[in-house]
């Protein structure tokens, strides 16, 4: 059974860096194909990619926030962190991460997911 | 950076067919595979079908995509009150060093 938890801030002050982290079980990054993203939600609004990283240490980032973010992988401990610099207000939102897999020789991108945490950054 | 245009609503009654398009503004969206998500309220995102037209295990098979050259479309069948959500198509673009681009969702309201 895969499972997926976000956790980090609630509160972010404009400017500091957001850090979270994704802990996951069910699966594991030492195996080929898989991979971890992280998906954020403002309030009312849609979901935009923001990261992901592969079993290979692989990382992909939104090519708009790509100066902003890190991604990284602790794969022992099976964690996943996402790092955003230069917080503001509008970086508000619900910030989920999911689970990227292989069905035989097909992807599956985000086939499962995490609760969510919701950040909200405000002075 | 692509964009992937879904119309923000659609609205059915029970029973009926239902179907959203998603189009892609890349040249990549015609040739990559495409994701679609069922957000119920306060919920996280479901994965309805992947790669295009397959479903995961345990989504019903009301549930269908398909998808022609820069456009891609969510087909529900026999329309439910608990099909009522936010559906966000998704694919991969390859520029830019490669990415994932949501669209920006249509809320299906069942009347």
């Amino acid at each position: 059974q895969i499972t997926l938890k976000e956790s980090g801030p609630t509160l972010v002050r404009p400017t500091q860096t957001l850090t979270l982290t994704c802990t996951f079980s069910g699966f594991s990054l030492y195996t080929g194909g898989v991979g971890v993203g992280w998906i954020r939600q403002p309030p009312g609004k849609a979901l935009e990619w923001l990261a992901l990283i592969y079993w290979d240490d692989g990382k992909r980032y939104s090519p708009s926030l790509r100066s902003r973010l890190t991604i990284t992988k602790d794969t022992s401990r099976n964690q996943v962190v996402l790092t955003m610099t230069d917080m503001d207000p509008v970086d508000t939102g619900t910030y989920y991460c999911a689970h990227r897999g292989m069905v035989a020789d097909t992807v599956i991108t985000f086939d499962y997911w995490g609760q969510g945490t919701l950040v909200t950054v405000s002075s | 950076q692509s964009v992937l245009t879904q119309p923000p609503s659609a609205s059915a009654t029970p029973g009926q067919r239902v179907t959203i398009s998603c189009s892609g503004s890349s040249p990549n969206f015609r040739h990559n595979t495409v994701n679609w998500y069922q957000q119920l309220p306060g919920m996280a995102p479901k994965l309805l079908i992947f790669a295009t037209d397959q479903r995961p295990s345990g989504v019903p098979d009301r549930f269908s995509g398909s998808k022609s050259g820069a456009s891609a479309s969510l087909a529900i069948s026999g329309l439910q009150s608990d099909d009522e959500a936010d559906y966000y198509c998704a694919a991969w673009d390859d520029s830019l060093n490669g990415h994932w681009v949501f669209g920006g969702g249509t809320k299906l309201t069942v009347l």
